[in-house]
């Protein structure tokens, strides 16, 4: 079984819609990550949690919330969908400051 | 500000031609620099960490080596199966430990 799932796995909607990402990780990490992935530019980090109570905004935090609901779950929502967020999302979990991230199997998002 | 090129964006090879990819940073206070492997339709997959200038890890037919300012993924010998996105990261302390991604080298391998 994967150590890092995300659902759903692909998902189309429209703008203005308010849509949730979730991912669970059975790793026991405290450190949890929210990313994107555009064609050409990488992975971008959009929030990052070091534990249940504390939550940080990345490089591209406009538009998107989180919730840290539990250490294993850390969901990522997009209030107002607009098609610029139109992307692949990728949650990740880490056991420490310098320890490899896992990655989950990523969130397709289309937004018409 | 953290970056990091890679290059080539793609790369054609064919079964049993050897290569290198490379990563060039230019970051301050490099903690560790990261490989990751990314198959279509799926999350990267690590590959190595490199932690400082002059380390080298192998796993297969890859090799991973590190300077001051560029780490290098030589691929011996490969095979189809090697085909996929190469993903290189670094980590510094001035980012806040945040990893800063690269944009990738899409490897394919012909038969």
């Amino acid at each position: 079984d994967a150590d890092v799932t995300q659902t759903p796995r692909n998902r189309i909607t429209k703008t203005g819609k308010r849509i949730m990402l979730e991912c669970s990780q059975t790793k026991g990490h405290d450190r949890m990550y929210w990313y994107r992935q555009d064609p050409g530019l990488g992975l971008r980090l959009i929030y990052y949690s070091f534990d249940v109570k504390d939550i940080n905004k990345g490089e591209i935090s406009d538009g998107y919330s989180v919730s840290r609901q539990a250490q294993a779950k850390f969901s990522l929502s997009l209030e107002s969908a607009i098609p610029n967020q139109t992307a692949l999302y990728f949650c990740a979990s880490q056991a420490g400051v310098l320890e490899t991230q896992y990655f989950g199997p990523g969130t397709r998002l289309l937004v018409l | 500000e953290d970056q990091v090129t890679q290059s080539p964006e793609a790369l054609r090879l064919q079964e049993g031609e050897s290569s290198s990819l490379n990563c060039s940073y230019t970051v301050s206070g490099l903690r560790g620099l990261f490989w990751y492997r990314q198959d279509p339709g799926k999350g990267p997959e690590f590959l190595f960490t490199l932690y400082s200038a002059g380390e080298e890890k192998e796993k297969e037919r890859l090799k991973a080596t590190l300077t001051k300012k560029e780490s290098f993924l030589h691929i011996t010998a490969p095979k189809p199966e090697d085909s996929a996105t190469y993903l290189c990261a670094v980590q510094a302390g001035n980012a806040g430990n945040m990893l800063t991604f690269g944009g990738g080298t899409r490897l394919m391998v012909k038969p």
